[in-house]
């Protein structure tokens, strides 16, 4: 298994600013991804993000909005940038961990609320 | 391509009943499929996974889950709901690296 944590677990932000969320596993693990959940509903693949390349983004969802960093195996952060109340979500990240490798794993999620 | 279908948004039960939440998966090759569990104000919490093994799975919390080719089905049971299962489940399909969620089942329980 993989243990995920997430920073902020929560934030208030003003409309224009931007967030960066950080992630930490316990493991070394090649492929991490970050989700969205708005509010009332599933949950949405942003990007995906291995080490040592660019994430690769889902459509909907751009490299100027939502910049990643991955510098190494257990980290890697997103940042929701120029924020709009509709960026007003749950964001995850995700790990995929255990022989053989099939199972992903999901930190605690940040509950960010732009105003 | 593959994408998966959760029956009922909202599933209510009495304690002590059964749990029966639908998932139904659309897939040109054998899947591998998940459900997830979400409480309130939480992350996700993996359940169950099936990955091509034993077609009757077991789970955490006496969660079980048996995937049905013929019906493209992986439905999710609890012989006797308890009170801590409320929660938001979602079912997953894998495809190629990405997991694809379903519109998730919120499910009460009554005392």
């Amino acid at each position: 298994s993989a243990v995920i944590s997430q920073k902020p677990s929560r934030d208030i932000c003003q409309r224009g600013t931007s967030l960066t969320i950080q992630c930490q596993v316990d493991s070394q693990v090649t492929m991490m991804f970050w989700y969205r959940q708005q509010p009332g509903q599933s949950l949405t693949l942003i990007a995906t993000a291995n080490q040592g390349s660019e994430a690769t983004y889902e459509s909907g969802f751009v490299i100027d909005k939502f910049p990643i960093s991955r510098p190494n195996l257990t980290f890697s952060t997103l940042t929701v940038s120029n924020m709009s109340p509709e960026d007003s979500s749950i964001y995850l990240c995700s790990v995929r961990a255990g022989a053989p490798g099939v199972t992903q794993y999901f930190g605690p999620g940040t509950r960010l609320t732009v105003l | 391509a593959q994408s998966v279908t959760q029956l009922g948004s909202h599933v209510s039960v009495s304690e002590g009943a059964l749990v029966l939440l639908r998932c139904n998966y659309s897939s040109s090759v054998p899947p591998y499929l998940f459900w997830y569990v979400q409480y309130p104000n939480q992350g996700l919490q993996l359940l169950l996974k099936y990955t091509s093994a034993a077609t009757l799975v077991k789970g955490i919390n006496g969660f079980e889950a048996e995937f049905k080719k013929s019906e493209t089905s992986f439905h999710l049971t609890k012989p006797s709901a308890h009170m801590s299962d409320a929660a938001e489940y979602f079912c997953a399909v894998r495809l190629g690296n990405k997991l694809i969620f379903g519109t998730g089942t919120l499910l009460a329980v009554q005392p």
